[in-house]
């Protein structure tokens, strides 16, 4: 069964960049059924979608970060990692990595996902 | 984007009952819907995927329904591993939205 860990700080300093590693185990990152995700949900609001990288290493990303974000793959680790620049308080959240089903069109979901690691901006 | 409009925000209910969360979508979006539970230091884990499919071991008493800009996950039957937050997705658009979640606690 795939299994999804986290790693990385949970402080980071404003202006600052973030940085989270995700490692899975049990399956094969090296394949095009699935994508390689992060999800963030900062305290007391909803999921946000931070980015998508595939196994190819390209990358595909949500706008509102896109000027902040850089998503990468090491299929020799079975790792995949986000860095985000410039960090703010606003960008205190629970961060979470998900696998993505590619499935015909618009039929995928997220699943299964990691732990979350909570990461707070402050200085 | 699409805005997933999810409701009510928060849910009281008793071990036993069966509850209903909603999410409507700022457009239609065909039946591609899925639904989460979070639950506090554990990985989110998914329930049901194309608006009514339901995910490889997940209890039935978990149900989902609808299709356009209307869908619904029923609970039935409620165990007290189900209070928890829910979430709505959808995967039509390629900039993935959730809804705001939804609080089950119990009454």
């Amino acid at each position: 069964q795939v299994q999804l860990q986290q790693s990385g700080p949970g402080l980071v300093k404003p202006s600052e960049t973030l940085s989270l590693t995700c490692t899975v185990s049990g399956g094969s990152i090296n394949t095009d059924i699935y994508y390689w995700n992060w999800i963030r949900q900062p305290p007391g609001k909803g999921l946000e979608w931070i980015g998508t990288v595939y196994y190819s290493g390209s990358t595909h990303y949500n706008p509102s970060l896109k000027s902040r974000l850089t998503m990468y793959i090491d299929r020799s680790k079975s790792q995949f990692s986000l860095r985000l620049s410039s960090v703010t308080a606003a960008d205190t959240a629970v961060y979470y990595c998900a696998r993505q089903y590619a499935g015909t069109g618009a039929l995928n979901w997220f699943d299964p996902w990691g732990q979350g690691t909570l990461v707070t901006v402050s200085s | 984007d699409i805005q997933m409009t999810q409701s009510p925000s928060s849910l009281s209910a008793s071990v036993g009952d069966s509850v209903t969360i909603t999410c409507r979508a700022s457009q239609t979006i065909s039946g591609y819907v899925n639904w989460y539970q979070l639950k506090p230091g554990k990985a989110p884990k998914l329930l049901i995927y194309a608006a009514s499919r339901l995910q490889s071991g997940v209890p039935s008493r978990f149900s989902g329904s609808g299709s356009g800009t209307h869908f619904t996950l029923t609970i039935s039957s409620l165990q007290p591993e189900d209070f928890a937050t829910y979430f709505c997705q959808q995967s039509y658009s390629t900039l993935y939205t959730f809804g705001q979640g939804t609080n089950l606690e119990i009454k």
